[in-house]
């Protein structure tokens, strides 16, 4: 089976550093991008960017670029998210997916999420 | 990046129709992609392509796009399907990643 499988939710302060993780299993973890979207509470979906874990190419939103990192390790099939000072509007749930889809049929979309980490930021 | 525009809320008798639409100036040359994120839930793949189903999405679910609305068509709406449901697009041009801001549908 195809999983996403997503650390714990955190309860952080103010200007503290986080990574959270997503770890992959039942596919071939470095042949898929990886993408991050947040939902802050009670509000949609925010695509923050993707990377890939075979050669950790990124690509941030606008929105996020300079805000956080996406990094990987593709020996243990893993993607990470990570702030390196919190703020509270960082405040939200965070999901990894998988993406699939081909430029030249369809584009691109996420076929398999993880169950989300929910990040706490208080001052 | 363009925006996709959904109606806040659909209503809908158990039984009946329900349909949600997702606009923009993108629509008509990319592919719309939609999905289902039920309370306390991730999101859920629930039409890719337009109008494509993965395996395990019930028929009842359908996708459709004419010019530059696409439509998500929940037939024979059930209390299970309460949910919101979200449509997202790749943008070619600048490799975005566009979602719309959901859809509440709501079952009376």
């Amino acid at each position: 089976e195809v999983q996403l499988v997503q650390s714990g939710a955190e309860v952080k302060k103010v200007g503290e550093t986080l990574r959270i993780s997503c770890k992959g299993s039942g596919y071939s973890f470095t042949n898929y991008w990886i993408g991050w979207v947040r939902q802050m509470p009670g509000k949609g979906l925010e695509w923050m960017g993707i990377i890939h874990p075979g050669d950790a190419d990124t690509r941030y939103s606008p929105s996020f670029q300079g805000q956080v990192t996406f990094s990987v390790d593709k020996s243990i099939s893993a993607a990470y998210l990570q702030w390196s000072s919190l703020k509270a509007s960082d405040t939200a749930v965070y999901y990894c997916a998988r993406r699939q889809g081909s430029r030249w049929s369809g584009g691109f979309y996420m076929d398999v999420w993880g169950k989300g980490t929910t990040v706490t930021v208080s001052s | 990046s363009d925006v996709l525009t959904q109606p806040p809320s659909v209503s809908v008798a158990p039984g009946k129709t329900a349909r949600i639409t997702c606009g923009g100036n993108n629509v008509g040359r990319n592919s719309v992609h939609w999905y289902q994120q039920k309370p306390g839930q991730a999101p859920l793949m629930a039409i890719y392509n337009d109008s494509d189903r993965p395996s395990g999405i019930p028929e009842r679910l359908s996708g459709s796009k004419s010019g530059n609305t696409a439509t998500l068509t929940i037939s024979r709406v059930e209390a299970g399907d309460e949910a919101d449901y979200y449509c997202q697009v790749w943008e070619s041009d600048n490799d975005h990643y566009v979602f719309g801001a959901g859809t509440k549908v709501i079952v009376l």
